[in-house]
C-alpha cells in the first residue's frame, strides 16, 4: 500500500539554525499538507499546497516558514531561524483531492531545538 | 473555525473491556477521520468516515453528520490499544480534537 514517508525521523538543531524537513507524498496525490504537534498538545494545521502554490496557511505559518516542491516527488518544509518553541513533531500529509478527501499522514519528524 | 471536542479526555480500561469514545463538532463538515497515536508519536489512520458505520477488527466507528458527532468503539481492548485517539474533521484542512488518552491495563 502506498504511504507517505518523511525524513529525518528525528532532528536536533540549535536555536537560530535553518532546518529542512522532507516528505515524499503518495505519488498520485495532488494536495499536500504540513501539521505540527507540540508535545502533549493537539495536532495543528500549518499549510496546504496545491499546484506549486500555498492554498491556505494558518497564523502559525509566519515568515520563518516556507514550503516547496523542488521536484516531482519531494515536498519540503523549511524553518529559516529556529526558535525553542518550534520544537514539535511535524507531520506531512497528502490527499488525492481536497474538500473532504482522506488525508494520509507520514510518520512524522521530531524536531528538537536546543 | 470548526470546534472539535472529544470525550472523555482520559480512559483507563482493564484488558478485555469495551469502551466508547465520542467526538462532537460545531459545524457541518465534508468528512471525519479517526487516528490512533502510538507511543512513538506516529498517527495511524483508523477510519475515514463521513457518515454511517464502519468496522475494522475490534474497532468500529459511527458518524451521524446531521447531529455533528462521531463515536469510536473499542471492543475486547488489548494493551496495544493504549495511546491517544484523535478525531479530526475535514473541511479542506483537518481540525483536530484534543484527543482521548486510553490506557489499557493487563
Amino acid at each position: 500500500e502506498p504511504e507517505v514517508t518523511q525524513t529525518p525521523s528525528h532532528q536536533v538543531t540549535q536555536m537560530g539554525q535553518e532546518v529542512i524537513l522532507r516528505c515524499v507524498p503518495i505519488s498520485n496525490h495532488l494536495y499536500f499538507y504540513w501539521y505540527r504537534q507540540i508535545l502533549g498538545q493537539k495536532v495543528e494545521f500549518l499549510v496546504s499546497f496545491y499546484n506549486n502554490e500555498i492554498s491556505e496557511k494558518s497564523e502559525i505559518f509566519d515568515d520563518q516558514f516556507s514550503v516547496e516542491r523542488p521536484d516531482g516527488s519531494n515536498f519540503t518544509l523549511k524553518i529559516r531561524s529556529t526558535k525553542l518553541e518550534d520544537s514539535a513533531m511535524y507531520f506531512c500529509a497528502s490527499s488525492l483531492r481536497t474538500g473532504g478527501y482522506e488525508q494520509y499522514f507520514g510518520p512524522g519528524t521530531r524536531l528538537t531545538v536546543t | 473555525g470548526i470546534q472539535v471536542e472529544q470525550s472523555p479526555p482520559d480512559l483507563i480500561l482493564q484488558e478485555g473491556a469495551n469502551s466508547t469514545l465520542r467526538c462532537n463538532f460545531s459545524d457541518s463538515v465534508n468528512n471525519l477521520q479517526w487516528f490512533h497515536q502510538n507511543p512513538w508519536g506516529q498517527l495511524i489512520n483508523l477510519f475515514y468516515i463521513p457518515s454511517g458505520t464502519k468496522q475494522n477488527g475490534r474497532l468500529s466507528a459511527t458518524t451521524v453528520a446531521t447531529e455533528r458527532y462521531s463515536l469510536l468503539y473499542i471492543s475486547s481492548s488489548q494493551t496495544t490499544d493504549s495511546g491517544v485517539y484523535f478525531c479530526a474533521v475535514n473541511d479542506y484542512k483537518l481540525s483536530f480534537g484534543a484527543g482521548t488518552t486510553v490506557t489499557v491495563r493487563a
